[in-house]
């Protein structure tokens, strides 16, 4: 069993259309990150989300977490095909400061 | 600046065979971690170490073994390979274990090594 789900797996959108992406969970958690990895490449963190309810914002970017800190959504507007990649959420297990657990990610291609 | 650099990137193995990924950091940081990735999977943290030292187990540490002698090197070893440890393996560190991931202390991440074993 996963602990944290992402949807959707796969995701193809043209240039300049928006799109949201979810990463859910049963547990709460005191903060939920999210990476971006691009081919070739190891994973790179974009944010780190703690507060319920939270909204944080990274140019075209939007991150919320849930009111519960059990759900987490990306949001990027107008998407450009420099955002390709792999979307990944990730948070650390109660109890394990030292463990980070990783989402299985979203795939996004943005094309011309 | 040259941050978490691991060898080799690429790295074919026959069953039975022994390796050793290198894993090396010049950020002088105390959290070092190994992860596999495996499509529809996601990362699976393999082991971890919080200092020189000190290494414990993560979820799926069967297979592997690590040492960290210094703060800047943290190798996998895999002591007999077997077709399920095909996979992309990567290394992470971080400053501190409490902010590990946090935005003051995130997760740095290599380039990975990709391992075949037939």
């Amino acid at each position: 069993t996963q602990l944290l789900e992402q949807s959707p797996q796969f995701l193809s959108i043209q240039e300049g259309e928006n799109l949201t992406v979810y990463c859910n969970s049963s547990s709460v958690f005191s903060s939920l990150q999210w990476y971006r990895q691009e081919p070739g490449e190891g994973p790179v963190l974009l944010v780190t989300v703690v507060t319920g309810g939270e909204v944080k914002k990274l140019k075209r970017l939007t991150f919320q977490f849930g009111d519960a800190r059990k759900d987490s959504s990306l949001h990027i507007t107008a998407a450009q095909p420099g955002d390709t990649g792999l979307y990944l959420c990730a948070t650390r297990l109660t109890g394990t400061a030292s463990k980070l657990t990783f989402g299985t990610g979203t795939r996004l291609q943005v094309t011309l | 600046n040259a941050g978490v650099t691991q060898t080799p990137k690429f790295q074919v193995l026959k069953t039975g065979q022994s390796m050793t990924l290198q894993c090396a950091q010049d950020m002088n940081h105390e959290y070092m971690s190994w992860y596999r990735q495996d499509p529809g999977m996601g990362l699976r943290l393999i082991h971890y170490s919080v200092g020189a030292g000190i290494t414990d187990q993560g979820e799926v540490p069967n297979g592997y073994n690590v040492s960290r002698s210094t703060t800047e090197d943290f190798p996998l070893r895999l002591l007999s390979a077997a077709p399920s440890q095909t996979s992309v393996y990567f290394c992470a560190s971080s400053y501190s274990i409490w902010t590990a991931g946090d935005d003051n202390s995130p997760l740095h991440f290599g380039n990975g090594t990709r391992l075949t074993v037939t």
